[in-house]
């Protein structure tokens, strides 16, 4: 069975302090999409990053940066230097690569950046 | 500019009532789904559809119906067969049903009289 752990339930840093969110997960394919999506107060979710199980590279985006671990089955999501506007609800999804339309969600990790 | 519309931003249910939850992508998308969201919790997929005229059952569809009677909409109704319907819907396009990326709507909160 497919699973997404985020075991964070809630994060509280200071401005400018690096902060590191967890997500594990669990397949037997050997082809799925991992994705992060943020969910600021408006509720809405925003797409940040899709990765496929067969690339590892990490990546990096302004601030943001994922690992991904497939000897771990982890694909984590560091924010450098956080803002007050990173405050929000930041999930992990996991989708299989093909045959298939369903996310499985993790719980997701409520970030708070205080000023 | 391209992007899911969601409305209204908050419904208000009655006992016994049926309501429904609109949803429209001008993104050409083909697949859409629709997500119900419960504090602190994750979301779960209610339905989704690949093309026009055909939906499948997500993991919670009791109590909802869709229709697919356009590529551009995706409407949910909540049933009175729903027990407890108060939650955060988001409804989600992607191009293609599968690993494609999922794009999201601003949701639509549904709150109980």
């Amino acid at each position: 069975a497919q699973k997404v752990t985020q075991a964070q339930t809630e994060i509280s840093v200071v401005e400018k302090e690096d902060v590191t969110l967890d997500c594990v997960y669990e397949t037997r394919d050997t082809t799925y999409y991992l994705f992060w999506y943020k969910q600021p107060p408006s509720g809405e979710l925003v797409f940040l990053i899709r990765r496929n199980s067969f690339d590892e590279q990490n990546e990096i985006s302004g601030r943001y940066s994922w690992n991904f671990q497939k000897s771990t089955s982890s694909f984590n999501f560091t924010i450098t230097a956080s803002q007050v506007v990173d405050s929000a609800v930041y999930f992990c999804a996991l989708s299989k690569g093909s045959g298939t339309y369903k996310y499985i969600f993790g719980t997701g990790t409520r970030l708070k950046v205080l000023a | 500019d391209g992007g899911i519309t969601q409305s209204p931003k908050y419904l208000f249910r009655k006992e016994g009532q049926n309501v429904t939850l609109s949803c429209e992508q001008n993104l050409n998308h083909d697949a859409m789904y629709w997500y119900r969201q419960d504090p602190g919790q994750g979301l779960r997929l209610i339905y989704y559809s690949q093309i026009v005229n055909d939906f499948q059952k997500g993991d919670i569809a009791e109590g909802y119906s869709v229709s697919r009677e356009k590529k551009e909409s995706f409407p949910l109704t909540v049933t009175s067969a729903q027990k407890n319907p108060t939650a955060f819907y988001l409804c989600a396009s992607s191009s293609l049903a599968g690993a494609e990326t999922q794009y999201f709507g601003p949701g639509t909160r549904l709150l109980v009289l």
